[in-house]
Order: structure tokens, then C-alpha cells, then sequence
């Protein structure tokens, strides 16, 4: 899983309901990203964070948030599930250079 | 901001003959190209990219072409393999943490 690891693997979550994503990666990679995966719209960057304790606001960021306390993790939150964001989320970490190397997903149902 | 798309959606081919994917992209200032593949129930696996200082790129039976006058530049798998049947995405880097827009993916199919 090239070096990183998502934490669940499925979830289902009621409207309202918080919950957080966690991708931990071990290359030491300063750049980590989290993007959803919908049917035929390929993957759009929600949050990313070019080092410890610094996040930024990708394409569709509303009703995320994110935190990154340890070079090595990259937390993704909902504080309150809707069901637009029913998806897979994929993590990704990279050197900076472009290339990133993804984990295997979080397929998240909220209902 | 940037905008990658991707044709065709879906491509079969027979076991042996080659496999095409485009892509155009819109802004410019793009200058790294990466191509993925997606197996079902997997994450995107990077298996070959490609610079804006280089027009061609070939790892074995993969070989990628840009066009930076045109913005566009695509993927050709020769010989294909039924294990080459999966998703492709392509996807356009650009600003200083590298983000990546992703094409909407091309279904490959390799029948037998």
C-alpha cells in the first residue's frame, strides 16, 4: 500500500453524525493529501499539508476539516455527515516532486 | 483553476493490440503529468509520468507523449494483457505543493 495505511476501511454514518479519517504514512514524506473518489468524477483534493502542522484548502474543502500534529499523520473530519459526502476517500503522501503515492481508501456510506 | 479531461471513458481492446488514452488539460502552468491505475477496490497506483522539459516517456510496454503547445498528452499500453484491464486516470500537477486534478478515468478492458 505503498508506505500508508487508512484507518477505517468502511464506515456508515447518520446525517449529523462526526467522525475522523486516519492516514498514517511511513516514507517521511513532508506532503500528504486527502481526496474523494465519487462515480465518474475521478478524485478531487479536498485538504492538503505541505509539513507538520500546516493544512490548506484543496478543491472541495467545505465540511472537512483537517489536522496535521505528526509528520507521519494526516486526520480528515466530518463534524457533521451529510449524505453528499457518501464516497471513497483516498489518502496520498509524496516527497513535493508531483509524485503521490496513495493508500488503499476509507468507503464511507452516510445515510 | 486547472481542468483535465480525459476521453475515451471506456476502451476495450483484444488481448495483444494497443491501448490509447487522452488527455487535455487547461492551464499552462501544469508541468507534471502522472498517470494512474485503479484496480477494482484499490488505490491509484502511479505507473508512469511524465515533465513538461520531455515529450516522450517509455517503461516497458507503457509509453506517455506530451504536447505542451496543445496541452494534451496521452497514455499507449502496447501488447496488452488482460492484467492491464483496470481504470486509468490521468491528472495535471500544478502550484507549489503540487496538487493534482485528476481526468474522470478511462475503463480498459482486455478480453481474451
Amino acid at each position: 500500500n505503498a508506505g500508508v495505511t487508512q484507518t477505517p476501511k468502511f464506515r456508515v454514518l447518520k446525517t449529523g453524525q462526526s467522525m475522523t479519517l486516519l492516514c498514517a504514512q511511513d516514507m517521511n514524506h513532508e506532503y500528504m493529501y486527502w481526496y474523494r473518489q465519487d462515480p465518474g468524477m475521478g478524485l478531487r483534493l479536498i485538504h492538503y499539508s505541505v509539513g507538520e502542522g500546516t493544512t490548506a484548502k484543496g478543491e472541495v474543502p467545505d465540511g472537512y476539516n483537517v489536522s496535521r500534529l505528526k509528520k507521519q499523520n494526516f486526520l480528515l473530519g466530518l463534524e457533521s455527515a451529510a449524505p453528499s459526502q457518501t464516497s471513497v476517500y483516498f489518502c496520498a503522501h509524496g516527497q513535493g516532486n508531483g509524485e503521490q503515492y496513495f493508500g488503499p481508501g476509507t468507503r464511507l456510506t452516510v445515510t | 483553476g486547472e481542468n483535465v479531461e480525459q476521453h475515451p471513458s471506456t476502451l476495450s481492446v483484444q488481448e495483444g493490440d494497443s491501448a490509447v488514452i487522452k488527455c487535455t488539460y487547461s492551464d499552462s502552468a501544469s508541468n507534471y503529468f502522472p498517470w494512474y491505475k485503479q484496480e477494482l477496490g484499490k488505490g491509484p497506483q502511479l505507473i508512469i509520468d511524465i515533465r513538461s522539459n520531455v515529450g516522450e516517456k517509455k517503461d516497458q510496454r507503457i509509453a506517455v507523449t506530451l504536447n505542451k503547445t496543445a496541452k494534451h498528452f496521452s497514455l499507449h499500453i502496447t501488447e496488452t494483457q488482460p492484467e492491464d484491464s483496470a481504470v486509468y486516470f490521468c491528472a495535471a500537477s500544478i502550484g507549489s505543493a503540487r496538487q493534482l486534478t485528476f481526468g474522470s478515468g478511462t475503463q480498459l478492458t482486455v478480453l481474451p
